[in-house]
């Protein structure tokens, strides 16, 4: 069976701080992916990032950036120089090309950004 | 379309009442999916669809949920004799395949809410 865990329900940070938001991932294949999404105050879910069990590289997108570690099974968002736009739950899963064929969802962060 | 499209925005009912809910796929994309959300983030999946065949409905509620995709018409999830704990937001994605290769696109959801 496979498992998301995102241990930190809430995170308040003062605008232009760092932030790291953890995921922590448990499956028995070799091959899957792990995707993050934000889902703003409007509800509607945004597609981050993707990533396969293949690729270790880190990534980074502007102010995003996505550390993969599989020894450790953990992918981890890291917004820098926060903004109060940045402001939302985000949610990490992961996926599977076998089976269910459907995402895996963490229970969501909540990032809240104070001006 | 370009758009998962999700009708209604927000459905109410009351208890014991049926729900219909809408979704229609971007054009070409002939895989399903449908997740709910409730309201302490948690996502569970529901069933998928290849065109109008059932994929996987090992998350469906079999004894009040149905869902249907057939040609030429928005897929549905209904809801017979709703329950106070089927408030949540229903998320239709929709893909071109069930692979992680071709990522899932999400509509802004239908916020369901029973009385």
């Amino acid at each position: 069976a496979q498992k998301v865990t995102q241990a930190q329900t809430e995170i308040s940070v003062v605008e232009k701080e760092d932030v790291t938001l953890d995921c922590v991932y448990e499956t028995r294949d070799t091959t899957y992916y792990l995707f993050w999404y934000k889902q703003p105050p409007s509800g509607e879910l945004v597609f981050l990032i993707r990533r396969n069990s293949f690729d270790e590289q880190n990534e980074i997108s502007g102010r995003y950036s996505w550390n993969f570690q599989k020894s450790t099974s953990s992918f981890n968002f890291t917004i820098t120089a926060s903004q109060v736009v940045d402001s939302a739950v985000y949610f990490c899963a992961l996926f599977m090309d076998t089976g269910r064929r459907a995402l895996t969802f963490g229970s969501g962060t909540r990032l809240q950004v104070q001006p | 379309g370009e758009e998962v499209a999700q009708t209604p925005k927000h459905l109410v009912r009351g208890e014991g009442q049926k729900a219909k809910l809408y979704c229609a796929p971007i054009k070409g994309h002939s895989y399903v999916f449908w997740y709910q959300q409730v309201l302490k983030n948690e996502f569970k999946f529901l069933i998928s669809f290849q065109n109008e065949n059932v994929f996987d409905e090992t998350g469906m509620p079999k004894e009040r949920f149905s869902a249907k995709c057939l040609p030429n018409s928005p897929c549905s999830l209904e809801i017979q004799a709703t329950k106070l704990e089927d408030s949540a937001v229903y998320f239709c994605a929709s893909s071109q395949s069930p692979t992680a290769n071709q990522p899932q696109h999400f509509g802004d959801g239908t916020r369901l809410s029973i009385l």
